[in-house]
């Protein structure tokens, strides 16, 4: 199946710094998201971007579909941006399955 | 507030007890999904409803049954659990099925095996 792989695996920041999270994956994808799961357990839809690049507030995200990666940016960090960040992919392989990255655990510190 | 509403929230059991997840979407999808969050583990999908139909299962062992008696509404049945069966459950809805599709997740139940 195919794997998907982010970097790094935590991250310490301090409040104010940008950072920016990595995912890699080894097939074509046609669906990509990023999420925000927070310390009640809550996973939160950042963005959908199968390809090309999104903007929502501090939060942006490219997904270069042809190298097989995506980027989070994250700028200006808050300590509400604390938690783990999950890639999440799907494929024409399969008619709905999410392949899930193991996360980059994120800690904003004041 | 993500249009899928999870509950109960928290649910302790013990292995011989019977007891149900429920999940309710309110976006108007054809598609329910579970699935579970292990400590230090990637999620991994556990069941695939499409108009009500099972269209996938994961290789999940009986002791999970999944029931989807509309397109609004997916429920996961326990029975006879096992402590490795601790867990995050999560509930995600969309359009219709396909790889291409975003998933909305529920809030999750975090369920503990006694």
């Amino acid at each position: 199946g195919i794997q998907v792989e982010q970097s790094p695996p935590d991250l310490i920041l301090q409040e104010g710094a940008n950072s920016t999270l990595r995912c890699n994956f080894s097939d074509s994808v046609n669906n990509l998201q990023w999420f925000h799961q927070n310390p009640w357990g809550q996973l939160i839809n950042l963005f959908y971007i199968p390809s090309g690049t999104k903007q929502n507030g501090r939060l942006s995200a490219t997904t270069v579909a042809t190298e097989r990666y995506s980027l989070l940016y994250i700028s200006s960090s808050q300590t509400t941006d604390s938690g783990v960040y999950f890639c999440a992919v799907g494929y024409a392989g399969t008619a709905s399955k999410l392949t899930f990255g193991t996360g980059t655990r994120l800690q904003v510190t004041l | 507030e993500t249009g899928v509403t999870q509950t109960p929230r928290h649910l302790v059991m013990g292995m011989t007890n019977k007891k149900s997840l429920k999940c309710e979407q309110h976006l108007g999808h054809n598609a329910m999904y579970w699935y579970k969050q292990s400590a230090k583990k990637p999620l991994e999908l556990m069941f695939v409803y499409s108009l009500e139909e099972r269209v996938e299962n994961n290789s999940v062992p009986s002791r999970f049954s999944p029931e989807c008696p509309n397109s609004s509404h997916l429920f996961l049945h326990l029975h006879t659990l096992q402590p490795e069966d601790s867990a995050l459950y999560l509930c995600a809805s969309s359009h219709v099925i396909g790889g291409n599709q975003p998933q909305h997740f529920g809030d999750g139940t975090r369920l503990s095996i006694l």
